[in-house]
């Protein structure tokens, strides 16, 4: 079946306590890409790639690394959470960008 | 002013209904996509155009790209298609981006 997945779906951990999110697809996408969505805020893109080692800042990449070391894997690295970075999470892919884009099913990450 | 605007941020609307969301934005776009979001929170794509319109069952999508406008049509809706409907833009400047609407709540009551 083709997905994208997140780990962990859910997350409750401590400022400054260093943290990975994962992402995986299954589709041979090259383009994939790290949303967060806020209230009253909406979608905002934090990093995306366009391909393997080719990453770049979207809207909101401060406090938050990338790596596209893989063509499946995309992880969003978080060095030292704070509180403003409670959100709900999802990553993303396509074939290439810009397409139809596959979401994965979200991580709520709660920094307290 | 956000670079795309959608309309109306809430709906209600009774089974059976033709249900129209709007989409406007301020950017020259390589791209167009109308997104649905569940209650319990997944997200999925329904259309992505950058010209004309798209059909998909009863969901059908448009867009003026001299107007930058598009518009979402819900034929006969059904309690199912009750989600947050977003809207979402590929900048002609940068087609790796993607700019966001706040979305439109719909509920659709039977």
């Amino acid at each position: 079946e083709a997905q994208v997945t997140q780990n962990p779906r859910y997350l409750i951990t401590v400022t400054g306590k260093k943290l990975t999110v994962t992402c995986s697809q299954n589709m041979n996408h090259e383009y994939m890409s790290w949303y967060r969505q806020d209230p009253g805020l909406g979608l905002r893109q934090i990093y995306y790639s366009m391909n393997v080692e080719v990453t770049d800042k979207g809207d909101v990449p401060e406090g938050y690394k990338v790596s596209r070391k893989e063509k499946r894997n995309f992880p969003l690295i978080l060095e030292s959470p704070s509180p403003n970075q409670t959100s709900l999470y999802f990553c993303a892919s396509s074939v290439q960008s810009p397409y139809e884009q596959y979401f994965g099913p979200g991580t709520r990450l709660t920094v307290t | 002013k956000n670079e795309v605007e959608q309309s109306p941020q809430n709906l209600t609307a009774q089974e059976g209904e033709f249900i129209t969301i709007n989409c406007s934005y301020s950017v020259g776009i390589s791209a167009l996509h109308w997104l649905q979001q569940h209650p319990g929170g997944g997200i999925v794509s329904l259309f992505m155009l950058s010209s004309g319109k798209k059909k998909h069952g009863r969901l059908i999508a448009t867009i003026n790209i001299q107007e930058k406008h598009s518009s979402l049509h819900i034929t006969a809706s059904h309690p199912r298609d009750s989600a947050v409907y977003i809207c979402a833009v590929s900048p002609y400047r940068n087609n790796n981006d993607m700019r966001f609407g706040a979305g439109t709540r719909l509920t659709v009551k039977p």
